[in-house]
């Protein structure tokens, strides 16, 4: 079952703006991670962050946790053509499994014009 | 080698036919999970292996579906008289120790 949900579905923006994606969850988390789908491939580890950090950056990427809201935000700044894919959100519960068991949301479509 | 490596990439797959689906993690990996992703949505888990045990198969939906890894390395996922509702793409991930994953490019199952 999927752990949450994410808004917006969809985005679409001009190069140069910024993107935010938020991602909404039920459980206790131990971390929660964020990932990259292109069209048709795989998915791409982008950033993850513990339960017990606030903020992380990785580049242009800028991760928000709120554990008392149980959300999460996705930064993308000055986004480029090469941003357009779906981004999906992803837990690992805190007081389940110790391998690490990835439960996730149901993804923002974001699209990125020239 | 240096990803984690799915085939066939494309299935096409007769209502009824069973088909098998292999995935090569990164070696020296112990932890490989199998993902159904149907078509607009998230992955949802399978099932999870510790290097040859199968430690988790909560997600598979039926006994129709059966996953192994037998020597630790190689996995297939083998799906026995396939319905058209198994139609998804299902995606290996391997890891070293749990929480970094790294995915495969994922099996696009048809079911017709």
């Amino acid at each position: 079952s999927q752990q949450g949900e994410e808004d917006p579905q969809a985005l679409s923006i001009q190069e140069g703006e910024n993107a935010t994606m938020n991602c909404s969850y039920k459980t206790s988390i131990n971390n929660l991670q964020w990932y990259r789908q292109n069209s048709g491939r795989g998915l791409v580890h982008l950033i993850l962050i513990r339960s017990n950090e606030r903020e992380k950056h990785s580049g242009r990427l800028r991760v928000t946790l709120d554990t008392s809201k149980k959300s999460s935000s996705l930064l993308i700044t000055a986004s480029r053509a090469a941003d357009t894919a779906s981004y999906f959100c992803a837990t690992v519960d805190a007081g389940g499994t110790s391998y690490g068991k990835l439960t996730f949301g149901q993804g923002t479509i974001l699209t990125v014009h020239p | 080698g240096a990803g984690v490596s799915q085939s066939p990439r494309y299935k096409v797959a007769k209502r009824g036919q069973d088909v098998a689906l292999r995935c090569d993690p990164i070696s020296g990996h112990v932890s490989l999970f199998w993902y159904q992703q149907a078509l607009g949505q998230g992955p949802e888990f399978l099932t999870y292996f510790q290097n040859e045990a199968q430690l988790d198969k909560s997600g598979l939906p039926s006994d129709r579906f059966f996953a192994e890894r037998p020597e630790g390395s190689v996995s297939t996922l083998k799906i026995q008289r396939t319905q058209q509702e198994d139609s998804a793409v299902y995606l290996c991930a391997s890891s070293l120790r749990g929480f970094g994953y790294t995915f495969g490019s994922g099996t696009r199952l048809t079911v017709v």
